[in-house]
């Protein structure tokens, strides 16, 4: 069965850094890229942005800012977010693949207020 | 960027109706990559239908993706009681890959 666990969300300040880790299993994980996607309360699904192998892509809104990585023997990726902006706060979801989905975490939350 | 836009809003019908909800792109959307999920609240996303048009693993057969180029549909033949939530359109031929804003179906 895929899973896939998001874990590392919670209240964060202004400017500060947090990273979300996303823990999978049920696949080959090596062989998958792996997204990530947000949720602002009240708002649609964005994409964060992905890894693929060697490539990561992300949207404007977090360029520069968020960092996608992944641990392939632990079968882990990472959400790495610095300098948050109270306009990050979301529900982050991490999935498996990079262009239509069939795998989703649950989410986990992430609040930026100082 | 693609934008996408979704109508109506908000859908109100009863159950056993038909829902015909519309996704636009500004853009011809590469090799019609685009896609609809079902989004209850507090859950995770679920693929409904990639590629404009066909049905995801599992997914019940009242669901049916139709369209091509900017103008894509995804239409529910019978509308059942777990069916009323929000759907969403997604493209993925090009980077960003963009969402819609979403269409509610509600109970009338």
């Amino acid at each position: 069965e895929v899973q896939l666990v998001e874990s590392g969300g919670g209240p964060a300040q202004p400017g500060r850094s947090l990273r979300l880790s996303c823990t999978t299993s049920g696949f080959s994980f090596g062989d998958s890229a792996m997204s990530w996607f947000r949720q602002a309360p009240g708002k649609g699904l964005e994409w964060v942005g992905f890894i693929s192998r060697g490539t990561t892509d992300y949207a404007a809104s977090v360029k520069g800012r968020f960092t996608i990585s992944r641990n392939d023997s632990s079968s882990i990726a990472y959400l790495q977010m610095n300098s948050l902006k109270t306009e990050d706060t979301a529900v982050y979801y991490c999935a498996r693949g990079h262009t239509m989905i069939f795998y989703w975490g649950q989410g986990t939350l992430v609040t930026v207020s100082s | 960027e693609t934008v996408l836009t979704q109508s109506p809003g908000t859908l109100s019908l009863s159950p056993g109706e038909r829902a015909t909800l519309s996704c636009r792109a500004s853009q011809s959307v590469r090799s019609n990559y685009l896609a609809w999920y079902q989004h209850k609240p507090g859950q995770a996303p679920r693929l409904l239908i990639y590629g404009a048009s066909t049905r995801a693993s599992g997914i019940p057969d009242r669901f049916i993706g139709s369209g091509s180029g900017t103008d894509f549909t995804l239409t529910i033949s019978r509308l059942e009681p777990e069916d009323f939530v929000i759907y969403y359109c997604q493209q993925y031929g090009g980077s960003p890959f963009t969402f819609g804003p979403g269409t509610r179906v509600d109970v009338k």
